[in-house]
């Protein structure tokens, strides 16, 4: 599976927008980029997948560079609520994910 | 619905103790998970079952056994507690027709003295 590469750490201004990168060069052909995010100790949340495509949905849009070898999350309107660590995971199935240490994206007033 | 839900949400054991931590989901998920999270880290995957009648090994199995006892329930069992297994411990399901999401439940705290 193909490894990530994600910032620590990340800031927002409440109402911007929020853009998080995700660096997966070795992204095979078959390999889906997938969010997820962990609110202060709750269960990881899923928040949007895509193959190649770019992807939108009611929480945020994902794009994917054309070669496939980065790709981000972007939450349009960060609120408070939306403080969290931003987990970017490439994988080709859903069983075995693999969680690295992700961002933690701080949203400030 | 409930979704995925796990018992017991805190708990304390002694070095070499036993216990089972349960989980269950109520959305007719084929697979189903287990990970650890310590703390300031990402989540690593002890084990996992694609489907009932089958677990698999994820990537820290070690001192951990699993029952897939039906398709609702999947339980985690440490048969001898150690220091090192003290963590956070979440349970997910998924459906395997679709390939994209998780479940997570609320996690279980575990310390081990």
């Amino acid at each position: 599976d193909a490894k990530t590469t994600q910032p620590t750490s990340m800031d927002c201004a409440e109402g911007r927008a929020a853009n998080l990168p995700c660096n997966h060069s070795t992204i095979s052909g078959n390999e889906y980029v997938y969010w997820y995010r962990q609110i202060h100790s709750q269960g990881p949340q899923y928040i949007i997948h895509g193959l190649k495509n770019n992807e939108t949905n009611e929480m945020a849009s994902l794009i994917i560079t054309e070669d496939r070898k980065s790709s981000t999350l972007i939450l349009p309107h960060a609120t408070l609520r939306d403080t969290a660590v931003y987990y970017c995971i490439v994988k080709h199935n859903n069983n075995d994910m693999r969680f690295g240490a992700g961002t933690r994206l701080t949203v400030k007033p | 619905n409930a979704g995925v839900t796990q018992t017991p949400k805190f708990q304390v054991l002694k070095t070499g103790q036993s216990m089972t931590l349960q989980c269950a989901q109520d959305m007719n998920h084929n697979s189903m998970y287990w990970y650890r999270q310590d703390p300031g880290m990402g989540l690593r995957l002890i084990y996992y079952s694609a489907s009932e009648g089958t677990t698999d090994k994820g990537e820290v199995p070690n001192g951990y056994n699993v029952s897939r006892l039906n398709k609702r329930e999947f339980s985690l069992r440490l048969e001898s507690a150690a220091p090192s297994q003290t963590s956070v411990y979440f349970c997910a399901s998924s459906d395997l027709t679709r390939v994209n999401e998780q479940f997570f439940g609320p996690g279980t705290r575990l310390t081990v003295l």
